[in-house]
C-alpha cells in the first residue's frame, strides 16, 4: 500500500526567510504527487502537483516541488516566506488504478514570526 | 465558476444520532469524494462516487455511506453515531475523478459530537 510521511509536524520559520517542507512516500511505481494547503476553518486548496515530465514544478503563491525518484521525496520550497503563508501543509499521493482516492500525509503546520 | 459547497459548516448531534451531509461539486465535474480529518488519524478517505455509482471505498464501518444524486450532487450518511465520529468532514470534486486530475476541495462540515 502506498504512504506518506512528511517528518516535520510543526515548522517555524521568520518572514523573508526560505522554507522546505519534507515529504517522502512510498509506492512502487511512479506516483502522482500533490501539495495541498489548509487555513484554519477551511478545505484544502491545490498548491502544485506532479505527474510525469520536468522534476521541477511550479505552484500558486510562489511554491515549487521537486521530485526525486532516488529520494522517493517531493519536498515544498518557497525562497521567501509571506506570513500569510502560515497555515497547515498536507502532501498526497495518488496511483493510476486508485482513481481519485489520495492517501495524505499527517501534515506540516507552518508558523510564520513576523 | 462557484466552488464545492458543503452544508452545512456546522452540526452537533449526539450518541446514537444519524447525521446527512451534502456536498454539491463543481459545475460539470461527475466525481465527488469525501474525506474525514481527524487530529488524530489526519486525512482518511472514506468513499468516491462516479455517475451515482461508488466507486471507491475506504476502510470504514458500514455505518458510513452515501450516494450522488444525476445532478452530481452528493450526499454522506452517518449512523448510530459515536464519539470518534466528531471530525471535519470534506468533500472533493474532480471532472472524471482520475487519479491525475486534482481534487477540488469544500471548506467542509464541521461535526461534533456530545
Amino acid at each position: 500500500a502506498q504512504s506518506v510521511t512528511q517528518p516535520d509536524i510543526h515548522i517555524t520559520v521568520s518572514e523573508g526567510a526560505s522554507l522546505e517542507l519534507r515529504c517522502n512516500y512510498s509506492y512502487g511505481a511512479t506516483p502522482y504527487l500533490f501539495w495541498y494547503v489548509q487555513s484554519p476553518g477551511q478545505g484544502l486548496q491545490l498548491l502544485l502537483k506532479y505527474f510525469s515530465g520536468d522534476t521541477l514544478v511550479q505552484g500558486i503563491k510562489g511554491f515549487e516541488a521537486e521530485f526525486k525518484r532516488s529520494q522517493s521525496s517531493f519536498n515544498l520550497r518557497k525562497p521567501s516566506v509571506h506570513w500569510s503563508d502560515a497555515a497547515e501543509y498536507f502532501c498526497a499521493v495518488g496511483r493510476e488504478t486508485s482513481g481519485s482516492r489520495l492517501t495524505f500525509g499527517e501534515g506540516t503546520q507552518l508558523t510564520v514570526n513576523p | 465558476k462557484a466552488g464545492v459547497t458543503q452544508t452545512p459548516r456546522y452540526l452537533i448531534k449526539t450518541r446514537g444520532q444519524q447525521v446527512t451531509l451534502s456536498c454539491s461539486p463543481i459545475s460539470g465535474h461527475r466525481s465527488v469524494s469525501w474525506y474525514q480529518q481527524t487530529p488524530g488519524q489526519g486525512l482518511q478517505f472514506l468513499f468516491e462516487y462516479f455517475s451515482e455509482t461508488q466507486r471507491n471505498k475506504g476502510n470504514f464501518p458500514g455505518r458510513f455511506s452515501g450516494r450522488q444524486f444525476s445532478n452530481s450532487r452528493s450526499e454522506m450518511n452517518v449512523s448510530t453515531l459515536e464519539l470518534g465520529d466528531s471530525a471535519l468532514y470534506l468533500c472533493a470534486s474532480s471532472p472524471f475523478g482520475d487519479s491525475n486530475q486534482p481534487q477540488h476541495f469544500g471548506d467542509g462540515t464541521r461535526l461534533s459530537i456530545l
